[in-house]
């Protein structure tokens, strides 16, 4: 298995540039989420989904769209890139199954936006 | 004020050394703790979980909570080099379909 994977692994925008950033996982889990991780300010939520068919707002949504393609695919886009994204974005999964929400994460995607 | 705080470190210690790493949270209500240890450049991964009040220990990590002071700790015994991550505390909060994650502190051990 897998687990989460993410693509592309970097990228390089500038400003005003759209993008979209990949996510897939293969154990079957309902939730999945997308993190943005500055310095000093850890794991922020952008967007998650509980199932699929289903979206929500993180702590950090504006300037972002997701999509839940299906079962194992959550999407994040940029639709016009800012500075202020430059960050590195983690997607996970949740399985539902554990009271604690055990979150397993991807490798991450390294943006900037210049 | 966030919901899970903790000192980002660095916290820079020799081999061998009892390490001490600390949350704080804000909401009494809160009754699952998490540490996930995140290597540099890699996702953050789960190293334990406990519930409510007391210790769980699983090797040499020790976990504990005390809930009269909203504080949480993670204790490394005989710490390792391959110890060196960032140490983030979490918790589901009182929705528990998201996590709350702390900022993390980042462990350096030195040979």
């Amino acid at each position: 298995n897998a687990g989460v994977t993410q693509t592309p692994k970097f990228q390089v925008l500038k400003t005003g540039q759209s993008m979209t950033l990949q996510c897939a996982q293969d154990m079957n889990h309902n939730s999945m989420y997308w993190y943005r991780q500055d310095p000093g300010m850890g794991l922020r939520l952008i967007y998650y989904s509980a199932s699929e068919g289903t979206t929500d707002k993180g702590e950090v949504p504006n300037g972002y769209n997701v999509s839940r393609l299906n079962k194992r695919e959550f999407s994040l886009r940029l639709e016009s890139a800012a500075p202020s994204q430059t960050s590195v974005y983690f997607c996970a999964s949740s399985g539902g199954d554990r009271v604690y929400n055990e979150q397993f994460f991807g490798p991450g995607t390294r943006l900037t936006v210049l | 004020q966030k919901e899970v705080e903790q000192d980002p470190g660095p916290l820079s210690v020799p081999e061998g050394a009892i390490v001490s790493l600390n949350c704080t949270y804000s909401n009494s209500a809160f009754q699952y703790f998490m540490w996930y240890r995140q290597y540099s450049r890699k996702g953050p991964e789960l190293l334990m979980y406990t519930y409510s009040s007391g210790n769980k220990e699983d090797g040499r990590f020790t976990a504990q909570v005390d809930k009269s002071s909203k504080y949480i700790s993670l204790f490394i015994r005989d710490s390792q080099p391959s110890d060196s991550a960032t140490y983030l505390c979490a918790s589901p909060g009182t929705s528990y379909d998201k996590v709350i994650f702390g900022p993390g502190t980042s462990l350096s051990v030195i040979p």
